[in-house]
């Protein structure tokens, strides 16, 4: 089956300790990306992967590091989280957009992150 | 500033009525547009899209309606039925390798 599997669905943590979400995908995607959802707001992009080892910032950077190491892995990692980054958090991925080649991103069940 | 704009916030429709969520946008160079519904505790998920050399495109009950002079985008759900009940995003892309950049989402309630 084709999917998107991010790990934790929920996780709770307070100010300054470092976590890491995981998100992998079976699909071959080249194009990952990892948005943040808050209400009034909708889904803004972080950070984005157009393949391995090329990643560049989206709209909300600050505070956020990834890494693509591998095609199916795309993690998230909070160095040093604080209140302001609570929110609900998406994996997405896709093949890379293109004229002719527009194509849907398939997205992650999301992680509910409280930071205390 | 933001670039797609869903200006309804939430919408509520009898069951087997027509459901209209409008979608604007801003930026002349978005050439791809498409729907997204989401159910609570869920990701995601691709609804429809639509090029921007088309004006109309259709899958089954959904069809989306683009007006590019007007910069407006619009999904019609016909008929709307209970299950159809969840947050719809519109979102937009423009060429290349680019980010979707998503409104803010209409929660849609269809009342049985």
């Amino acid at each position: 089956e084709a999917q998107v599997t991010q790990n934790p669905r929920y996780l709770i943590t307070v100010t300054g300790k470092k976590l890491t979400v995981t998100c992998s995908q079976n699909m071959n995607h080249e194009y990952m990306s990892w948005y943040r959802q808050d209400p009034g707001l909708g889904l803004r992009q972080i950070y984005y992967s157009m393949n391995v080892e090329v990643t560049d910032k989206g709209d909300v950077p600050e505070g956020y590091k990834v890494s693509r190491k591998e095609k199916r892995n795309f993690p998230l990692i909070l160095e040093s989280p604080s209140p302001n980054q609570t929110s609900l958090y998406f994996c997405a991925s896709s093949f890379i957009p293109s004229r002719g080649r527009n194509t849907e991103a398939f997205f992650g069940q999301g992680t509910r992150l409280t930071v205390v | 500033d933001q670039q797609v704009k869903q200006n309804s916030p939430s919408l509520s429709v009898q069951e087997g009525r027509i459901s209209i969520l409008n979608c604007d946008y801003t930026n002349s160079m978005f050439d791809y547009f498409l729907w997204y519904k989401k159910y609570p505790a869920e990701g995601p998920t691709f609804l429809i899209s639509i090029s921007s050399i088309k004006d109309k495109n259709e899958d089954g009950r959904f069809t989306v309606f683009l007006n590019k002079s007007a910069k407006h985008l619009s999904l019609h759900i016909v008929p709307s039925q209970p299950g159809d009940s969840a947050v719809y995003f519109c979102a937009a892309s423009a060429g290349y390798g680019n980010k979707l950049v998503f409104g803010a989402g209409t929660i849609l309630r269809v009342k049985s």
